[in-house]
């Protein structure tokens, strides 16, 4: 299995709104990532996990909150975000952090703030 | 930090024709250079990838050349096929500290068939 999953595909929410985005992987892989990607926009790195401890915060708004419960699920937490959070956001998973480690990258959530 | 520059910006094509697509890089430290190919509602997959101790690398229809010297790498695809139409995103990070990749802009390939 070398395929890394998230939910929703889909999310619309308001500013006040709180939602979180999922993503899954069953590759063995320690590393995991938030990327943001704008329209016609290379993706930006938002957060790092390694061996589930976080390894990089991008200087990244608190209204967003990553988690990581295990080795497999990587949450983005989100509450009272703005419209300009509106963008694909990412999850990629590679065997380690640091190194020439291959990224494997979701499908990515698309997220519409109103 | 490191700075990728990429280009074209867009790239059009003839069906069969080559495509050629050039990045270069600001730090001499980098030595890990993937191209990403991202279709439309996807996220980026890895073509291939080159590592600073090797000039050129092949794959089928798709190659990549690094000139140290000079700081830039280039992503050629030859015989192009309508499939082979997305962004294409070149990057750049080093092997010690934390895996960041450090991305071109963006390719936007179109295949005319």
């Amino acid at each position: 299995d070398t395929e890394v999953t998230q939910t929703p595909k889909h999310l619309v929410m308001g500013m006040t709104n709180k939602k979180s985005l999922k993503c899954e992987q069953h590759m063995g892989h320690r590393a995991m990532y938030w990327y943001k990607q704008k329209a016609k926009k290379p993706p930006e790195l938002m957060f790092v996990y390694s061996y589930e401890k976080l390894s990089i915060n991008e200087s990244v708004p608190s209204r967003f909150s990553p988690e990581c419960p295990n080795s497999s699920l990587l949450n983005l937490h989100l509450h009272a975000l703005q419209p300009e959070d509106s963008a694909l956001y990412l999850c990629a998973s590679s065997l380690r952090a640091g190194g020439f480690y291959e990224q494997f990258f979701g499908p990515g959530t698309r997220l519409t703030v109103l | 930090g490191e700075n990728v520059e990429q280009h074209p910006s867009t790239l059009s094509v003839q069906e069969g024709d080559s495509a050629v697509i050039k990045c270069t890089y600001s730090d001499s430290a980098s030595n890990y250079f993937p191209w990403y190919k991202q279709e439309l509602g996807k996220g980026p997959q890895l073509i291939i990838d080159i590592r600073s101790n090797v000039g050129e690398k092949k794959d089928q229809r798709i190659a990549v050349t690094l000139n140290k010297t000079a700081k830039h790498f280039s992503l050629h695809i030859t015989e192009t096929q309508p499939e082979d139409s997305a962004v294409y995103f070149c990057a750049a990070t080093k092997q010690t500290g934390a895996n960041n990749l450090f991305f071109g802009t963006g390719t936007r390939l179109t295949v005319i068939p």
